[in-house]
């Protein structure tokens, strides 16, 4: 039972360089999550999706866009990596909104230079 | 608007002393909230999640949490801690909308020294 998978698990990238992190879920959740995590701050949400094909913007969308087209896999891409966006990205899958606890991948460390 | 604050960023404690990890929230409408815990490397893992009923709530690995509508706070204890609870805590409320979203904490860090 692999859970929430992230890839990759490491990745340093150019500036202007555009790249796509995958997060796969086998736990037939509709809920998908897509957070970043820097130093004193905890995790911001960038992206969510309640469904199959929907999305919506969190709380720090600007520079990612995100799809959603199979109810297992959540797409975050980076069309044009700048170094503000050196972070580590964590996906996290729920069964439904509200009470029920969101389960974490391992994230990926991203590096832009 | 809706936040979190975990008043503390790092508690170093000894191995077997008690330890509180402070959290207070804001917000205006009903809340759930919730710990989790994200050890080195790793993602996060939920300790334990207020919805309702009891306001002492009691999670996994011993700990346990108390929330306190008045004074909108939920402190996580644990009466003993051990080296393997050295990791970051995070405190996290839910608006209870239906999109499920949650407002993080800055994080704690739990530093056990032997």
């Amino acid at each position: 039972n692999a859970g929430v998978t992230q890839t990759p698990k490491f990745r340093v990238l150019k500036t202007g360089q555009s790249m796509t992190l995958l997060c796969a879920q086998d736990m037939n959740h509709e809920y998908m999550y897509w957070y970043r995590q820097d130093p004193g701050m905890g995790l911001r949400l960038i992206h969510y999706s309640v469904g199959e094909g929907t999305t919506a913007k969190g709380e720090v969308p600007d520079g990612y866009n995100v799809s959603r087209l199979k109810k297992q896999n959540f797409l975050l891409g980076l069309e044009s990596a700048a170094p503000s966006q050196t972070s580590v990205y964590f996906c996290a899958s729920s069964r439904t909104g509200n009470y029920q606890p969101q389960h974490f991948g391992d994230g990926t460390r991203l590096s832009i230079l | 608007a809706q936040s979190v604050t975990q008043l503390d960023s790092q508690v170093p404690v000894f191995e077997e002393a008690p330890v509180e990890l402070r959290c207070n929230y804001s917000s205006s409408v009903s809340v759930y909230l919730f710990w989790y815990v994200q050890y080195p490397n790793q993602g996060l893992q939920l300790l334990l999640k207020y919805l309702s009923g009891s306001t002492l709530v009691k999670g996994i690995n011993g700990f346990e949490a108390e929330f306190n509508k008045s004074q909108t706070s939920f402190h996580l204890r644990k009466p003993s801690v051990h080296i393997s609870d050295t990791a970051e805590y995070f405190c996290a409320v839910s608006e209870g909308s239906n999109t499920g979203k949650l407002i993080f904490g800055q994080g704690t860090t739990l530093q056990v020294k032997p």
